[in-house]
Order: structure tokens, then C-alpha cells, then sequence
């Protein structure tokens, strides 16, 4: 157990929706990355967040945002969704966005 | 931009045997280098890593070689179990900020 949790850990929407995916890091951590990872795929950064701040951002769509809160926790919204969506959707952790990154078990997302 | 490429794509090694994976990079100022493995269902857990000032990391039956001049680095895990059939992912840091540049995967498979 990495100490990263993710809800939920199944999502099954339409086309054209819109979902949000939840992200609680390590204790400790500072810094959260979200990552796309497609049917036996590798992984896509998506975009990086350190103390509340967008710091890099990777491959991310237009449709898709993010935030971290104050509390550290952070969310991933995916909007008007369309079938090359369905992907498992990693966060990692580190704790100070410049060292290793503790992933969490995922939240799989499949869009009918 | 930049790339990690990683090789093979599919390894297949029976049991007590050695196993070799290789990745290169691009970015020139790459400094940190992550090995993580991912089981089937499950987040990426990192098993070594090595940074730009070490040419080699051991931990029990896995190690990691780095030469900076060739700009590539390696995975070697020596008497594979079967609890090692996973895929592994190898990653460089470029930026400040450390965020990773990911190789394709490569699936590991022992044989009995």
C-alpha cells in the first residue's frame, strides 16, 4: 500500500458526460500527478500539481481539468466524454514534486 | 522532444534465469532514473532507482546500471521467481520540477 488513495475505483459513464476523479496523497506529500494509461499502454503524464499550483503540464485535453486543494487532495474533471476516454486514470505523490512519486491504485474509467 | 524508448517489449525468461531490460533517453540533462513495476490491476510500485552521480544500484536480486555518456540505463533481476512476471516501466526526469518521461513498458513473463 502506497499511502495514495483514489476514488472511485470504477466509473462507468456515457458519451458526453462529465466525471471527477478523487486523490488523496501520502501524508506529508506536497505534490500530486495525474496519469493516463490506456488499454495495455504506457503511461501518459497528465498534469502536475505542487502545494496548490499548476506546475507542468503534460498531454492534457482541453476537456479535461484539474485542481489541487488546500488540503492537499486533489481532482481530476473529464468532461463531454468520448469513447477513447476509458483508460485507467493514475495519481502519484511525491513530496516535494522534485523526487519519487508514489502512485495510487487507480480509477478505471469506461465510457459506453 | 524528448523520449525514453525502452526494449524489449515482451520478455520472456524461465525461471531462475536472468532478466535485462534496457531504455534510452534523449535529454542530456536527465538526472534521476525510476524502475517501477506494475502488476496486473494495480498502480506502478517503484522496485529501484539510481541517480546521474551513481553507475550502479544494487537491492538484493535487482540492480540498476546508468551510463550517462550513452545516455542509456537497465534493469537486471537475477533469478527470476515467478512473482516477478509484471510489467516494468523505466523513466527519466527532465526539468527542474522532475517530472518523468516514460519508457513504452516492457511485460515480463517466467516461465516455470
Amino acid at each position: 500500500d502506497s499511502g495514495v488513495t483514489q476514488t472511485p475505483k470504477h466509473l462507468i459513464t456515457a458519451t458526453g458526460q462529465r466525471v471527477t476523479l478523487r486523490c488523496s496523497p501520502r501524508s506529508g506529500d506536497l505534490s500530486v500527478y495525474w496519469y493516463q494509461q490506456s488499454l495495455d499502454q504506457g503511461l501518459q503524464f497528465l498534469i502536475q500539481y505542487y502545494n496548490g499550483e499548476e506546475r507542468a503540464k503534460g498531454n492534457i485535453l482541453e476537456r479535461f481539468s484539474a485542481q489541487q486543494f488546500p488540503d492537499l487532495h486533489s481532482e481530476l474533471n473529464l468532461s463531454s466524454l468520448e469513447l477513447g476516454d476509458s483508460a485507467l486514470y493514475f495519481c502519484a505523490s511525491s513530496v516535494a514534486g522534485i523526487d519519487t512519486q508514489y502512485f495510487g491504485p487507480g480509477t478505471r474509467l469506461t465510457v459506453l | 522532444g524528448e523520449n525514453v524508448e525502452q526494449h524489449p517489449s515482451t520478455l520472456s525468461v524461465q525461471e531462475g534465469d536472468s532478466a535485462v531490460i534496457k531504455c534510452t533517453y534523449s535529454d542530456s540533462a536527465s538526472n534521476y532514473f525510476p524502475w517501477y513495476k506494475q502488476e496486473l490491476g494495480k498502480g506502478p510500485q517503484l522496485i529501484i532507482d539510481i541517480r546521474s552521480n551513481v553507475g550502479e544500484k544494487k537491492d538484493q536480486r535487482i540492480a540498476v546500471t546508468l551510463n550517462k555518456t550513452a545516455k542509456h540505463f537497465s534493469l537486471h533481476i537475477t533469478e527470476t521467481q515467478p512473482e516477478d512476471s509484471a510489467v516494468y516501466f523505466c523513466a527519466a526526469s527532465i526539468g527542474s520540477n522532475y517530472q518523468l518521461i516514460w519508457g513504452a513498458g516492457t511485460k515480463l513473463i517466467i516461465k516455470p
